[in-house]
């Protein structure tokens, strides 16, 4: 079983609608991510919060709000969707002070915007 | 220039053999980090197997082997004896500078396996 719970599963939304991915992990590592994967290509990196903090934005639109309440999750707030921003979502974390830098990352949300 | 390549867009194998899937790396940094994961259709991204460029074995992991070659730039993930559960794409993936603290990951564009009995 992941160690990294990434709620809802499946999310199916329309362009108007406001929805929240959550992510929740309590392995007590202090970075926390958030990937987009298209169908049959890598992931891509979005954000990276380390302690809580806002460390990289990856040039990701505004309708894309990234929010770490406390170091064990981390929420994507969703608003004003296009079509093709319909892709499975992953949260990964690390400890950011280990060299081998392994992400543990969970098994995504399906997002299907309408 | 991409940071990984992996030439083999799908790969098949029959069960209890042995395949490699090719993995080549770009970098100028003198420290950096590969990794394997795999990703079944359910896609969760699954750790396998790392090894760092310092590293002078080649990382195992059970029936996960790295032929990590510097000179070059391959790491190519080995696995023994096939499952059928072994199923899945697998991406290549590193990371650079000693002690990121910020995981930032370049993938290649994965190899799907697939295992046939």
């Amino acid at each position: 079983d992941t160690e990294v719970t990434q709620t809802p599963k499946h999310l199916v939304m329309g362009m108007t609608n406001k929805k929240s991915l959550k992510c929740e992990q309590h392995m007590g590592h202090r970075a926390m991510y958030w990937y987009k994967q298209k169908a049959k290509k890598p992931p891509e990196l979005m954000f990276v919060y380390s302690y809580e903090k806002l460390s990289i934005n990856e040039s990701v639109p505004s309708r894309f709000s990234p929010e770490c309440p406390n170091s064990s999750l981390l929420n994507l707030h969703l608003h004003a969707l296009q079509p093709e921003d319909s892709a499975l979502y992953l949260c990964a974390s690390s400890q950011p002070w280990e060299n081998t830098g392994e992400l543990f990352f969970g098994e995504g949300s399906r997002l299907t915007v309408l | 220039a991409q940071k990984i390549t992996q030439t083999q867009p799908g790969m098949f194998v029959q069960e209890k053999e042995a395949v490699t899937l090719d993995c080549t790396y770009d970098t100028s940094d003198p420290s950096y980090g590969l990794f394997w994961y795999k990703q079944p259709s359910s896609g969760e991204m699954i750790f396998l197997i790392y090894q760092g460029s310092y590293d002078q074995q080649n990382a195992t992991e059970g029936r996960y082997s790295l032929n990590f070659q510097k000179a070059r730039k391959s790491a190519n993930l080995v696995i023994s004896a096939s499952q059928l559960g072994d199923s899945a794409m697998y991406f290549c993936a590193m990371r650079e500078g000693r002690g990121s603290t910020l995981g930032r990951l370049y993938f290649g564009r994965g190899t799907q396996l697939t295992v046939w009995p």
